[in-house]
């Protein structure tokens, strides 16, 4: 069956740590997105990449990177400069051009320790 | 810009009782309008959405939704709650194609036995 996989599901960091979140679709959707969502404020958009080898900041960008070097993947890494990084993330993708909505990822719940 | 707002961060009903689910969206194109499902420490799923060919929309899980552009509102509802239904719910309002989905806080759904 298609769908998003991440990985890992839960993940601990030591301060000053960069870490890498994993997101990987066999959808063959073009359009791939992160978001961090915290309690009672939804989701908040960090990146998001349209097309292999581009991508775009979203709202909350700062302290977060992504690669996209290939269609099926794009991975985030939270950097050391992220102040506050302890949140659940998700992944999502979409096909463009279309208006089926987001299809998400079960999430990567982050804590720092 | 678009955006939508969902009244009540918190919603409790007694179990076959009826389940109304408030969103307002505010959008300068027309407007395409999703509801989400989130049970925990998972993704999000889609229960259904609007993309201008009804304006009666129904989902997964006997839930329905009306768009009234009059009142710039995406309500969703279902007639008779189950335990199972417990989760959290997000409203959300794109353009066509999907380029800038927007997210509501989301509200909790609590079913009383």
């Amino acid at each position: 069956d298609g769908g998003i996989t991440q990985s890992p599901k839960y993940l601990f960091r030591k301060e000053g740590q960069n870490v890498t979140l994993s997101c990987e679709q066999n959808l063959n959707h073009d359009a791939m997105y992160w978001y961090r969502q915290d309690p009672g404020q939804g989701l908040r958009l960090i990146y998001y990449s349209q097309i292999v080898n581009d991508f775009q900041k979203g709202d909350i960008a700062e302290g977060y990177s992504v690669s996209r070097e290939k269609k099926e993947s794009f991975p985030l890494t939270v950097t050391s400069a992220q102040k506050n990084p302890t949140a659940f993330y998700l992944c999502a993708s979409r096909m463009t051009g279309t208006n089926y909505g987001y299809t998400f990822g079960s999430g990567t719940r982050l804590t720092v320790v | 810009a678009q955006s939508v707002t969902q009244l009540g961060s918190h919603v409790s009903v007694s179990e076959g009782a009826l389940v109304l689910l408030r969103c307002n969206y505010s959008s300068s194109v027309p407007p395409y309008l999703f509801w989400y499902v989130q049970y925990p420490n998972q993704g999000l799923q889609l229960l259904l959405k609007y993309t201008s060919a009804a304006t009666l929309v129904k989902g997964i899980n006997g839930f329905e939704a009306e768009f009234k552009k009059s009142e710039t509102s995406f309500h969703l509802t279902k007639p008779s709650a189950h335990m199972s239904d417990a989760a959290e719910y997000f409203c959300a309002v794109s353009d066509f194609g999907n380029n800038d989905m927007r997210f509501g806080a989301g509200t909790r759904l609590t079913v009383k036995p």
